[in-house]
């Protein structure tokens, strides 16, 4: 959906750096989430957000952080990263204001490798 | 914790034949079901959803029921096309704020 941007798509790294993965939208939704996901395991949330304001947890965010830096962007950073993190990650996102639909709407992906 | 399995990992199905890819899941509270579609390189697309309040709920050539007494989600895709090969996963959703998501079936349409 070229309405969810995700940067980079694809990125080679090393145990112990710090990297970025960035995510815009343009669909001028409160709601944003980070997701990761492995062969043979269904997506898994790392952090999400409701509002410029409000960043949670989910269900593994051990090792990764978040920053929302505006309605329309959300980044994930992982602060040094280790060769378990290397995985498919997804950004999404939600209108809050639609209460007949809470579907998500997923970026792209970014391809991480941690050497 | 929770979670939401499919039943079969792989799918193959003649081309205009019907498709039906299955998912369990386990939170009887669960009240909200989503299916996604997955292509190779990117990331999941709506298909189709359905609220607990709901048995079956129909769109463009996909169908979704819902049976809460086996706990038991199915997506059929009529006339399956070749662009439908596609890993398909279910999520469910219970809490309100987060939603639990299935490993996923790959489905492969043969011409």
């Amino acid at each position: 959906d070229a309405d969810v941007t995700q940067t980079p798509r694809n990125r080679i790294t090393k145990t112990g750096k710090r990297i970025m993965l960035e995510c815009s939208q343009t669909k001028g939704h409160d709601r944003m989430y980070w997701y990761r996901q492995d062969p043979g395991l269904g997506l898994r949330l790392i952090y999400y957000s409701f509002d410029v304001k409000d960043i949670n947890k989910g269900e593994i965010s051990d090792g990764y952080s978040v920053s929302r830096q505006a309605q329309a962007k959300f980044s994930l950073s992982l602060e040094s990263a280790i060769p378990n993190q290397t995985a498919l990650y997804f950004c999404a996102t939600s209108d809050a204001a639609d209460q007949t639909r809470e579907t998500q709407y997923f970026g792209p992906g970014t391809r991480l490798l941690v050497l | 914790g929770e979670s939401v399995g499919l039943h079969l990992p792989t799918l193959s199905v003649q081309e205009g034949d019907n498709s039906i890819i299955n998912c369990a899941y386990s939170n009887s509270a669960s009240d909200y079901f989503i299916w996604y579609k997955q292509e190779s390189g990117k990331g999941p697309q709506f298909i189709i959803d359905i609220r607990s309040n709901m048995d079956k709920r129909q769109g463009q050539r996909v169908t979704v029921l819902l049976n809460k007494t086996v706990k038991h989600l199915s997506l059929q895709i009529a006339a399956t096309q070749p662009g439908d090969s596609a890993v398909y996963f279910c999520a469910e959703n219970w809490t309100g704020n987060q939603f639990y998501f299935g490993t996923g079936t790959s489905l492969t349409v043969i011409p």
